[in-house]
């Protein structure tokens, strides 16, 4: 069965420490896809970031960095230098690529990981 | 361009009454997902339509029904009412449902439900 397992429910940083933000996910599948959102108090989901299974290379977008690691399926998040905005709920999903049938690219999520920046 | 948008922004209402809540996607994008997103917990799959047949159901009882109208809005529907209804209700839209995920997901604002 798909699942998504996110361990850390709540992380409390002070402004300027780096944190992770760890996913570990199950699935049968060889292909599929990986996703971090990020939700802040106004509800909507942001999207972060997109991987495919096939490709294990870590990827850094300014003070964002994701760790893919099959062997242990994890997909880990890190915010370096963070900051009071990067205070939110932070959302790993997975999508499969189902064999047959019509297609569909739903989105099985973990719990989410709140993380509060303090100043 | 304007993103997803739903409405309405919050709703209240009681046990065993229905409610309708609706999604316009982003333009040009034919596909449509509810979710459900109870306090705490991460967005649970309702629904999928892509041009205005249903793609994808996710494990919700009957009482939750979606279509997807020639403009590819949507609506939601959910029917007798519960307490455990109160939720986030997020649509999200993407080109077409493409195997894999490829085509990821842009999510509105959602709208708020409580069942009093």
């Amino acid at each position: 069965a798909q699942k998504v397992t996110q361990a850390q429910t709540e992380i409390s940083v002070v402004e300027k420490e780096d944190v992770t933000l760890d996913c570990v996910y199950e699935t049968r599948d060889t292909t599929y896809y990986l996703f971090w959102y990020k939700q802040p108090p106004s509800g909507e989901l942001v999207f972060l970031i997109r991987r495919n299974s096939f490709d294990e290379q870590n990827e850094i977008s300014g003070r964002y960095s994701w760790n893919f690691q099959k062997s242990t399926s994890s997909f880990n998040f890190t915010i370096t230098a963070s900051q009071v905005v990067d205070s939110a709920v932070y959302f790993c999903a997975l999508s499969e690529a189902p064999l047959g049938g019509g297609a569909t690219n739903k989105l099985i999520f973990g719990t989410g990981t709140l993380l509060a920046v303090q100043p | 361009d304007a993103g997803v948008t739903q409405s309405p922004t919050h709703l209240i209402k009681t046990r065993g009454q229905h409610v309708t809540l609706r999604c316009s996607p982003i333009s040009g994008h034919k596909s449509v997902s509810w979710y459900q997103q109870v306090l705490g917990q991460g967005p649970q799959f309702i629904f999928q339509y892509y041009e205005k047949e249903e793609r994808g159901r996710g494990n919700f009882p009957d009482r939750f029904s979606a279509r997807q109208f020639p403009n590819y809005s949507s609506e939601l529907n959910v029917n007798a009412l519960l307490l455990g209804d109160s939720a986030l209700y997020l649509c999200a839209s993407s080109l077409v449902p493409d195997r894999g995920g490829k085509n990821e997901q842009f999510f509105g604002p959602g709208t708020r439900l409580t069942v009093l």
